[in-house]
């Protein structure tokens, strides 16, 4: 099992609807979870933290996390075109703190 | 945040030699980390570099091929060593700004090795 589990896609979502793009983690004990978001050609950007359950609302998106579930989630509201790129998950490691272990990216397509 | 700048952006080298990539922090961070990211792939973490002791590395991956320095608080580079064409990937430093484990990524080094 990874660590770190995302559907690599791609997901196409027509713009203006919500994109949901999920993440499961195996390490129960995570305590820090990220969203990055990466454009074809470039260096992940961070765009969401979260580190307890429920959801946190940043803008159009929206962190939704259940550790009972080990899942957690990013939703995008009214999808834009720009919004077309590579989604990673991030999860903190315990052993040896600091250290982020990434999924291996949903590729999402926002159609106009 | 931060901003962070990578040396070269790119280069094609050729097998056998050596490229030293070098990352810049426009202030003072504790901890440094390098990944890499090969083609279609994810991101994984070849090491991490606190200034004023050794590097930490991942499995699979040994000091004699990524040797790492870390001299201050705001540079490190990497260096590949005796490149082969399964060298080429996408090299990226990270920081750590000490809020909840949050990275930061610097523009990334896109080696080619022919």
């Amino acid at each position: 099992q990874k660590e770190v589990e995302q559907n690599s896609g791609p997901l196409s979502v027509p713009e203006g609807a919500i994109a949901s793009l999920n993440c499961t983690y195996s390490d129960r004990g995570s305590q820090s979870f990220f969203w990055y978001r990466q454009y074809s050609g470039k260096s992940p950007e961070l765009i969401m933290s979260i580190y307890s359950n429920g959801d946190k609302e940043d803008g159009r998106f929206t962190a939704q996390l259940n550790k009972a579930s080990q899942y957690v989630s990013l939703l995008i509201r009214d999808s834009q075109p720009s919004d077309s790129a590579t989604y990673l998950c991030a999860v903190n490691r315990i052993q040896g703190a600091q250290k982020l272990v990434f999924g291996q990216g949903t590729r999402l397509t926002i159609n106009p | 945040s931060a901003v962070i700048s990578q040396k070269p952006s790119r280069d094609i080298c050729q097998r056998g030699t050596s490229l030293t990539i070098q990352c810049q922090v426009d202030s003072q961070v504790t901890m440094m980390f390098w990944y890499r990211q090969q083609p279609g792939q994810s991101l994984t973490l070849i090491a991490t570099a606190n200034q004023g002791s050794e590097a930490t590395y991942e499995s699979g991956f040994v000091i004699d091929k990524f040797p790492i320095s870390r001299p201050n608080l705001t540079f490190s580079t990497l260096t590949v060593s005796n490149l082969s064409p399964e060298d080429s990937s996408i090299y990226l430093c990270s920081v750590d700004r000490g809020q909840g484990y949050e990275q930061y990524f610097g523009p990334g080094t896109r080696l080619t090795v022919t």
